[in-house]
């Protein structure tokens, strides 16, 4: 099986622009999470959509948004981009069902957005 | 809310000695567990997982971890470190992730 694919690999935004992600889970994966990593705040949480809805939220601003498509795939945008948003940008999938979260995630090798 | 915390920012061990790398959580209900590695440029990847029963886990490439509910720690253990075991290690519970713990193993 293929694992998670995430485009594009590497993006160059000035600040106030806006930006769109995309990632595709492993095949039959209905799960997809995002996090954003840096190295002062770690791994953060974004959001996780499962059968195209949001099922959990991190601590970000509205500026951070993301839609799950009727195959799993899934976007994130972040609209008038800022220095701080700087960072790698990860994208898991797992099987997931409804109501549980034991399922491992299988990450992507992330977008790395730089803010100039 | 559910947390991990990963009390070593770094853990330095020589080749073929133990190594441990810790892990306490703090969560409602039973625990979710998760130890997670980062190599350089290759992405995150799962190592072992605690859902329920023995209490000690066995995951990828020689890794185990203890889940003690007392002492509500997770630790990750290999009996011999080699030096490619160098990486980013992150503990996790569901969504939530520990700060890392970068583990260096010297020939």
């Amino acid at each position: 099986k293929a694992g998670v694919t995430q485009t594009p690999r590497y993006l160059i935004k000035t600040r106030g622009q806006q930006v769109t992600l995309s990632c595709s889970p492993i095949s039959g994966h209905r799960s997809v999470s995002w996090y954003q990593q840096t190295p002062g705040q770690g791994l953060q949480f974004l959001f996780e959509y499962f059968s195209e809805t949001q099922r959990n939220k991190g601590n970000f601003p509205g500026r951070f948004s993301g839609r799950q498509f009727s195959n799993s795939r899934s976007e994130m945008n972040v609209s008038t981009l800022e220095l701080g948003d700087s960072a790698l940008y990860l994208c898991a999938s797992s099987l997931g069902t409804s109501g549980d979260n034991y399922n491992e995630q299988f990450f992507g090798p992330g977008t790395r957005l730089t803010v100039l | 809310a559910q947390s991990v915390a990963q009390p070593e920012d770094q853990v330095n061990v020589a080749e073929g000695n133990p190594l441990t790398v810790k892990c306490t959580y703090s969560v409602s209900g039973n625990p979710y567990l998760f130890w997670y590695v980062q190599y350089p440029n290759r992405g995150l990847q799962f190592l072992l997982k605690y859902i329920t029963g023995d209490n000690l886990v066995k995951g990828s490439y020689g890794f185990e971890a203890e889940f003690n509910k007392s002492q509500t720690s997770f630790h990750l253990k290999k009996p011999s470190a080699l030096v490619s075991d160098s990486a980013l290690y992150f503990c996790a519970v569901p969504l939530v992730f520990g700060a890392g713990t970068i583990l260096r193993v010297k020939s």
